[in-house]
């Protein structure tokens, strides 16, 4: 069965600090992955994309980036991360073009 | 720029009332699904619809997509206080690969 790790579950970072977040999926192959923030009982802003290694479409343009180092692995970074940067950030995955995604638990990133 | 319109974004109703959430673009979907989420956790999926004019039922939920794919709505009869929680339409639009956006979320509370 497939299963997506995504941690750590929650993170408090001073301003200024590099941040580095981290999403595996297990037990499917060449999924399309997701980087989305959340607001407080908002909709799901959606950061990144990919659909396949080394193919990352950048959404919003803002102080984050994210690489696919390996088929299964999503991950989030800053070099510097603003309090604006604060959110409840969710990795996504799915197959083929409509398919569902499905979800971590999404990781809560205070910046102080 | 938000491709997905979700309304009304709030609604608080009383225990057996009906009501309806809307999702609605300019751009033609591949397929939409909705979401509903509890605080602190992931999306859970609900539903998919594909082809346009789609009518699925899920007990008390009835959901459609539009016959010119989009729009979608989401309509609960009899709500219950366990309907609580955010409901968010998403979809992946036509020809654009995996990119699965979300709409605004619309936060419902039903009071018993």
């Amino acid at each position: 069965s497939q299963t997506i790790h995504q941690w750590p579950a929650t993170l408090v970072q001073p301003v200024g600090s590099p941040l580095s977040l981290e999403c595996t999926v297990e037990g499917t192959s060449n999924p399309n992955l997701y980087w989305y923030r959340q607001a407080a009982g908002r909709g799901l802003q959606l950061l990144f994309y990919s659909v396949g290694i080394g193919q990352i479409s950048s959404e919003v343009p803002q102080n984050l980036s994210a690489s696919r180092p390996q088929d299964r692995q999503f991950i989030l970074s800053s070099k510097k991360l603003l309090l604006s940067d604060s959110g409840f950030y969710l990795c996504a995955w799915s197959v083929g073009e409509g398919g569902r995604a499905f979800f971590g638990q999404g990781t809560r990133l205070t910046v102080v | 720029t938000q491709l997905l319109e979700q309304s009304p974004q709030f609604l608080s109703i009383q225990e057996g009332e009906n009501l309806t959430v809307y999702c609605n673009s300019s751009s033609v979907f591949s397929s939409l699904q909705w979401y509903r989420q509890e605080p602190g956790e992931g999306p859970v999926l609900l539903v998919t619809v594909v082809t346009g004019g789609e009518v699925k039922k899920l007990k008390r939920l009835t959901f459609q997509f539009g016959d010119a794919r989009k729009d979608s709505s989401l309509h609960i009869t009899a709500a219950q206080p366990g309907d609580t929680g955010l409901y968010l339409c998403a979809g992946t639009i036509y020809n654009q690969g995996g990119k699965l956006i979300f709409g605004q979320g619309t936060e419902l509370s039903v009071k018993p």
